[in-house]
C-alpha cells in the first residue's frame, strides 16, 4: 500500500535559517503530493502541492519538487520566521479513480526561535 | 464564514458513553472525510463519503458510525467509548474532481475519554 516517510522532529531553528524537511513516498502509479501545515490549536491547511513529476509547488516562500526518480518531495524554505513554527505533514493521494483519501507522514514539528 | 465547521471543539466523556460529533461545510463540495489524529500527531483516514455514499471505511471499529444526511454534512457517532478513542478528530471536504489533496479541514474536535 501507499506510505509516506518524513524526517522525525522536532526541528529547532533560529530565525532566518534555511529549512529542509525530507519526505519520501511509496505508491503505485503516479500520486499527487502535498505539504500540509498545522499551526498550534488549528486544523490542517494545504501549503503546496505537485501533481506530476518535476512539478514544483510553492507558497509563502516554501518550495518542494516532485522527484519521481528518488520518490521524494522535500520541503524547503530559504529563511524561516518565528511564525512558521508549526507541524508540517507530507501527504500523497492516488491518481485515478480511487483518490478518496490522503496518506500522511507522521508530521515534523518545527520550532523557530527569534 | 467558516468553510468546514465541527462541533463541539472539545468533548470530555466517560468510558462506555455514546457521543456524536457534527460537521458541516459550506463550500459546495461533494466529498467529505473523517480523520483521526492520535497523541503523536499521526493522521489517519477513517471514512470518506462522496455524494452521501460511503466510499472508504478504513478498518474502523463498528462502534464508529458516520452519517451523511446531505452533501454538506457528515456526522460521526461513537458508541461505547473507550480510552483509546481519545484523539483529535478532523472533518474535511473536497471536490471529487480536484481530489482529496485540496481538502479543507475543520478545526478539529478533541475527544477525551476518562
Amino acid at each position: 500500500g501507499n506510505s509516506v516517510t518524513q524526517m522525525e522532529g522536532p526541528v529547532t531553528l533560529s530565525e532566518e535559517a534555511f529549512l529542509t524537511i525530507n519526505c519520501t513516498y511509496t505508491a503505485t502509479g503516479y500520486p499527487s503530493l502535498f505539504w500540509y501545515v498545522q499551526y498550534p490549536g488549528e486544523g490542517l491547511q494545504l501549503l503546496l502541492k505537485a501533481t506530476k513529476a518535476d512539478d514544483k509547488g510553492s507558497n509563502k516562500g516554501f518550495e518542494a519538487t516532485y522527484r519521481k526518480e528518488t520518490t521524494s518531495f522535500h520541503l524547503e524554505k530559504g529563511s524561516v520566521q518565528v511564525s512558521d513554527s508549526a507541524v508540517y505533514f507530507c501527504a500523497l493521494a492516488d491518481s485515478g479513480g480511487s483518490n478518496y483519501k490522503l496518506t500522511f507522514g507522521k508530521g515534523t514539528l518545527l520550532t523557530v526561535n527569534p | 464564514d467558516t468553510a468546514v465547521s465541527q462541533t463541539p471543539k472539545y468533548l470530555v466523556t466517560q468510558m462506555g458513553n455514546d457521543k456524536s460529533i457534527k460537521c458541516e461545510q459550506n463550500l459546495g463540495h461533494d466529498t467529505m472525510y473523517w480523520y483521526k489524529q492520535d497523541s503523536k500527531k499521526f493522521l489517519k483516514i477513517m471514512f470518506s463519503y462522496n455524494n452521501k455514499e460511503l466510499i472508504i471505511n478504513e478498518t474502523v471499529p463498528n462502534r464508529f458510525s458516520p452519517k451523511s444526511p446531505d452533501k454538506a454534512h457528515l456526522n460521526l457517532h461513537i458508541n461505547s467509548l473507550e480510552l483509546g478513542d481519545s484523539a483529535v478528530y478532523f472533518c474535511a471536504s473536497s471536490l471529487q474532481g480536484v481530489g482529496p489533496g485540496s481538502a479543507f479541514f475543520g478545526q478539529g474536535t478533541r475527544l477525551t475519554v476518562v
